[in-house]
């Protein structure tokens, strides 16, 4: 089915781990996004993408590593897991300058 | 980095009851949308504007875009229990930046 999806969509894990979260999506948008969404704060941009291989910082990207080898893909990898980086993740595609289209979110716990 | 205030934060209201809300801004945007969030789910797009007092709709749904552009509201009516949820508005800034911005989002809830 076309759309956008993200995989797993719960995770826990311990602090110290690497966890990537995947998102995939089968519209060949060429700009994919990640956010944090947390009680108080609201969506906040992680990370972004352009097109394959080009990708950018966003509001809060320490502590995460993206990467894009290809336009469907988006992978977000938590290099060494915290606490603070307990939170609901969503990815998101769009055409150029146009409206986003959100993943369902992955929930992650880090004890 | 530029915000959009949102309001109300929430509301309750009775079935069948219309609910307002919208959003501002201090800067010029070139597009505003507006997203619902289920429990548990993604947020999905309602309606997207992107002219200056562009008015659209979408089923009981109703946006403006604001003339002034640092503006957009959102109407609903005749609400049903279905429209409990979280509503959020976004807009793209003048410049053509790819990133969105984000309201804090209003909860909505509906008394059956």
């Amino acid at each position: 089915d076309a759309g956008i999806t993200q995989s797993p969509r719960y995770k826990i894990t311990e602090t110290g781990r690497q966890v990537t979260l995947m998102c995939h999506q089968t519209w060949s948008h060429s700009y994919m996004f990640w956010y944090r969404q947390d009680l108080g704060h609201g969506l906040r941009l992680i990370y972004y993408s352009a097109a394959a291989d080009i990708t950018d910082k966003g509001e809060v990207p320490d502590g995460y590593v993206v990467s894009r080898s290809k336009t469907e893909n988006f992978p977000l990898t938590l290099e060494s897991a915290t606490r603070s980086q307990t939170s609901v993740y969503f990815c998101a595609s769009s055409p150029p300058y146009n409206e986003q289209f959100f993943g369902p979110g992955t929930r992650l716990t880090v004890l | 980095g530029q915000q959009l205030n949102q309001s109300p934060q929430s509301m309750f209201i009775q079935e069948g009851e219309d609910v307002s809300m919208n959003c501002t801004s201090s800067s010029i945007f070139n597009t505003w949308l507006w997203y619902k969030q289920d429990p548990g789910e993604g947020p999905v797009l309602l309606i997207a504007l992107y002219k200056a007092g562009e008015l659209t709709s979408n089923g009981r749904l109703t946006a403006q875009f604001g003339i002034t552009r640092k503006d957009s509201f959102l109407n609903i009516s005749a609400s049903i229990p279905s429209d409990v949820g979280i509503y959020f508005c976004a807009g793209q800034p003048q410049g053509g930046s790819e990133k969105l911005v984000f309201g804090k989002g209003m909860k909505l809830t509906v008394n059956p």
